[in-house]
């Protein structure tokens, strides 16, 4: 399979706790977005990578939230100290984009938060 | 301020009957737009992209979208729906080079 993958695809924490999450995107795929989605709403933007560097980052990513894209490859979402309101399925996506082209970006299947 | 908008929340049809999804986008250009499809517990699948060119764009599973600039909109159809088509849409556009902003999602709802 060569579609972007998440792990883990569910993840239940206490409120206070630090949760990782995993995106691998599809191979040679150079950007890769992190996305929230809440119950009953569109998924929204929380930030992108193009290879290693970060280059955007929404005003819903607090200071709680990290994301780090260490070798171009994959990516890691951490989120610190993490609320209930945190709760949310955290969807990664990877594009091939350069110069003169945007492709597509492709879903992985997501992560689903709880915080209790 | 960008957005896209997606006007009914929840859409019903009987199987076999045809679809429209509606939806309107606000750019100050014109956007790359797309819609997907998430069945419930999964991931984003792309139905069909619009970047330039044949404004009727085909896409999977029969559905195709028209895009229309004097209207703002980018609606999507299929002419004979299967219960398997229920699931939540969402549009979504983007400017070249820039994240997504995706609409709140239509939930269609398919009657045996």
């Amino acid at each position: 399979d060569t579609g972007v993958s998440q792990d883990p695809r569910h993840k239940i924490t206490k409120r206070g706790q630090n949760v990782t999450f995993r995106c691998d995107p599809i191979s040679e795929h150079n950007r890769l977005y992190w996305y929230r989605q809440t119950l009953g709403q569109g998924p929204e933007f929380l930030t992108y990578f193009q290879n290693e560097a970060q280059l955007e980052k929404s005003r819903l990513l607090s200071d709680r939230f990290s994301a780090e894209r260490p070798k171009g490859s994959f990516s890691t979402l951490e989120i610190q100290r993490t609320e209930q309101g945190d709760s949310a399925m955290y969807l990664c996506a990877s594009s091939r984009t350069d110069r003169t082209s945007t492709d597509t970006q492709y879903f992985g299947p997501g992560t689903r938060l709880t915080v209790l | 301020a960008q957005s896209v908008t997606q006007p009914d929340i929840h859409i019903t049809v009987s199987e076999g009957a045809s679809l429209e999804l509606r939806c309107n986008y606000s750019y100050g250009a014109t956007p790359y737009l797309f819609w997907y499809v998430q069945s419930p517990g999964q991931g984003l699948q792309l139905l069909l992209k619009y970047f330039s060119g044949d404004t009727l764009v085909q896409g999977i599973k029969g559905f195709e979208a028209e895009f229309k600039r004097s209207q703002s909109s980018f609606n999507l159809r299929k002419p004979s729906v299967h219960w398997s088509d229920a699931a939540e849409y969402f549009c979504a556009g983007m400017n070249r080079d820039d994240k997504i902003i995706f609409g709140k999602g239509t939930r269609l709802h398919i009657l045996p």
